[in-house]
């Protein structure tokens, strides 16, 4: 069974587009994070959220608005899309004192 | 930002033992040592963490020097499916930014036949 699950994987779009990602985990933890890898591969933390409660945001631009409707789910909405924002979205979940586990990465392509 | 520097490549032969160092010499003493892997643009695997003793699983061991301030991932013998970049990074257990894993640049190891 897929621990930490990513729809779609691959979404390609215009920009200006509004574009969402889902994520859904299955291990029971309380937190859940938001991960973007640009082409240059650097791994930057995005949003964490805990008990559906947002406890982190890395200054990302307010076009990128999670949403967690339960402890399981961290969706990642983002309105008018730009070229800048084509990446790889990475969801990933912990339990307070356990190690993050990812999930398979959505490759966003705006064109 | 990173706590951790690592070696931006290395090569390792198949078979041989792949020794992957990383240098945190501003690590805290309630944070963690994790390693990550990542595969070709896949999601970061676990591989292996330790806080103070040296550690051991079915993937690789983590030897941390007494003073904390590096650590070496030992992997016993690379295989060529064992290339990818590789994270060393602390993190604190149940802090308010509860589990954040800030990734550095990692190293990128080619296991070469």
């Amino acid at each position: 069974d897929t621990a930490v699950s990513q729809t779609p994987k691959y979404l390609v779009t215009q920009m200006g587009n509004d574009k969402s990602i889902k994520c859904e985990q299955n291990l029971g933890h309380d937190t859940m994070y938001w991960y973007k890898q640009d082409s240059k591969k650097f791994l930057k933390i995005m949003f964490s959220y805990n008990n559906k409660e947002l406890i982190i945001n890395e200054t990302v631009p307010n076009r990128f608005s999670p949403k967690s409707p339960d402890k399981a789910h961290l969706n990642l909405h983002i309105n008018s899309l730009e070229l800048g924002d084509s990446a790889v979205y990475f969801c990933a979940s912990s339990s307070l004192q356990g190690r993050p586990a990812f999930g398979p990465g959505t490759r966003l392509t705006v064109t | 930002d990173a706590k951790t520097t690592q070696p931006p490549s290395m090569d390792c032969a198949e078979g041989r033992a792949a020794n992957l160092p990383c240098n945190h010499s501003t690590i805290s003493g309630n944070e963690y040592v994790y390693w990550y892997r990542q595969i070709h643009s896949q999601g970061p695997q676990y591989i292996i963490h330790g806080l103070k003793n040296n550690e051991t699983n079915e993937m690789a061991s983590l030897i941390i020097t007494e003073d904390r301030k590096s650590s070496t991932l030992i992997l016993p013998h690379a295989t060529l499916r064992d290339t990818a970049v590789y994270y060393c990074i602390v993190r604190v257990h149940g802090s308010s930014n509860t589990g954040k894993l800030i990734f550095g640049q990692g190293t990128t190891l080619q296991v070469k036949p």
